[in-house]
């Protein structure tokens, strides 16, 4: 099955800097990677996705990019804020029945002031 | 809309113990799943069901078992709880076709003594 790594597990910034989040996934027929933001106590909720036939997508402060051939997608925060403050999760969708979403093992970011 | 709606938020169980997770979706969502989160370990999956009538594992679906009651219900059961289980339980839900993005619940913390 498919396998995602995260890395780093915790990401400390300072107000105002860039923070990058980086993601390798296992399995070349995934085709979708979204990105989840969860905040403390809350549920998760996507932020940003890409799909396999774009390069990088970006919304307002956040852009997510994708190297298919080294399995390798990113997430970039510029000009970070303290409700950035949160734990980041990637995922990448498996083709093929019930839309399975694998995530990685999350980063913790904070945004210090 | 209510989203995604599970219940209960809290559950304190001694080992050896059962019960059942609710999760029902209003979003007439094709795809329902049930993840647990634990510390460093991301979200894992323990079954999906991809349309109502079928149920499928995840990655960690031992100790557990479930039921997609009809289009929006999908309940997930602890036979005999063991402490292993002390988790937050999240239930989801998505389309299957196009995104894969998913909606979660707010999350059940059970704790197994």
């Amino acid at each position: 099955g498919e396998n995602v790594e995260q890395h780093p597990s915790t990401l400390s910034v300072q107000e105002g800097d860039s923070a990058v989040i980086k993601c390798t996934y296992s399995d070349s027929a995934s085709n979708y990677f979204p990105w989840y933001k969860q905040e403390l106590g809350k549920r998760p909720q996507l932020i940003i996705d890409i799909r396999s036939n774009v390069g990088e997508k970006k919304d307002q402060r956040i852009a997510v990019t994708l190297n298919k051939t080294a399995k390798h997608f990113s997430l970039h925060i510029t000009e970070t804020q303290p409700e950035d403050s949160a734990v980041y999760f990637c995922a990448a969708k498996i083709t093929g029945g019930g839309n399975k979403l694998t995530f990685g093992t999350g980063t913790q970011l904070k945004v210090e002031l | 809309n209510a989203g995604v709606t599970q219940t209960p938020k809290f559950q304190v169980l001694k080992t050896g113990q059962s019960m059942t997770l609710q999760c029902a979706q209003d979003m007439n969502h094709n795809s329902m799943y049930w993840y647990r989160q634990d510390p460093g370990m991301g979200l894992r999956l323990i079954y999906y069901s991809a349309s109502e009538g079928t149920t499928d594992k995840g990655e960690v679906p031992n100790g557990y078992n479930v039921s997609r009651l009809n289009k929006r219900e999908f309940s997930l059961r602890l036979e005999s709880a063991a402490p292993s289980q002390t988790s937050v339980y999240f239930c989801a839900s998505g389309r299957q076709e196009d995104t894969g993005e998913l909606f979660f619940g707010e999350g059940s913390r059970l704790t197994v003594l």
